[in-house]
């Protein structure tokens, strides 16, 4: 069946540096991958997406990579602030639906 | 700005009780989800609708757990009877089906529900 997994439950990092978030996925026919943030008591908000057909896309202060050949998602954050702590989710869209990997967790040294 | 509302924010209830749940989508979106999380499980689907008619349930407990859209402004998610397993965080989420990030999902705050 369809599954999402995280290689580290948590990651901390110092503040300025970069942060790398990776996500295994198991269905190789996905088409769609997003990452979410999920702060304290609030629902997950959407970071960024990139579709089978990328390998590489650029937000602000984010760069998803996706590798098609192993199956790896990875979210990189350049010079990590404390409002980055959250956790993080990477999700697959598979199905018609999004499944969801189970998060990892990225506290912010000072 | 445009957000997805729940209500109640926070529920708690006894063992056996209805509990329902209510989500407002953002205005003009097509697609609502249910999800549910907890520490163990994570996020899961549990429901979701397109253009109000329900497109998978297959996540849900179909005893017990049943998803609505009376309108296109208003889902809902109703236990009947609730049990201490329930418990967890109750997320609804809309987004925009054929439009250009079709698959995006905004989130409500959520309703945490505990059973008791």
């Amino acid at each position: 069946g369809e599954s999402v997994g995280l290689h580290l439950p948590t990651l901390s990092v110092q503040e300025g540096d970069n942060s790398i978030i990776n996500c295994a996925y198991s269905n190789s026919a996905s088409d769609y991958f997003i990452w979410y943030k999920q702060e304290s008591g609030k629902g997950p908000q959407f970071i960024i997406d990139i579709r089978s057909n990328m390998d590489k896309r650029q937000g602000q202060r984010v760069t998803v990579l996706l590798n098609k050949t192993v199956k790896h998602l990875s979210l990189q954050i350049a010079a990590t602030q404390p409002g980055d702590s959250a956790v993080y989710f990477c999700a697959e869209w598979g199905a018609q639906k999004l499944v969801f990997g189970q998060g990892t967790r990225l506290t912010i040294n000072p | 700005d445009a957000r997805v509302t729940q209500t109640p924010r926070h529920k708690v209830t006894e063992m056996g009780q209805e509990v329902t749940m209510r989500c407002q989508p953002i205005l003009g979106h097509n697609t609502v989800f249910w999800y549910r999380q907890t520490m163990m499980q994570g996020l899961e689907l549990l429901a979701y609708f397109r253009n109000r008619a329900p497109l998978d349930d297959s996540g849900m407990p179909k005893d017990r757990f049943s998803a609505e859209m009376p309108d296109a402004t208003l889902a809902t998610l109703k236990i009947q009877p609730s049990e201490p397993r329930d418990s967890a965080v109750y997320f609804c989420a809309s987004g925009l089906a054929g439009a250009l990030s079709s698959y995006e999902q905004y989130f409500g705050p959520g309703t945490r529900l505990t059973v008791t």
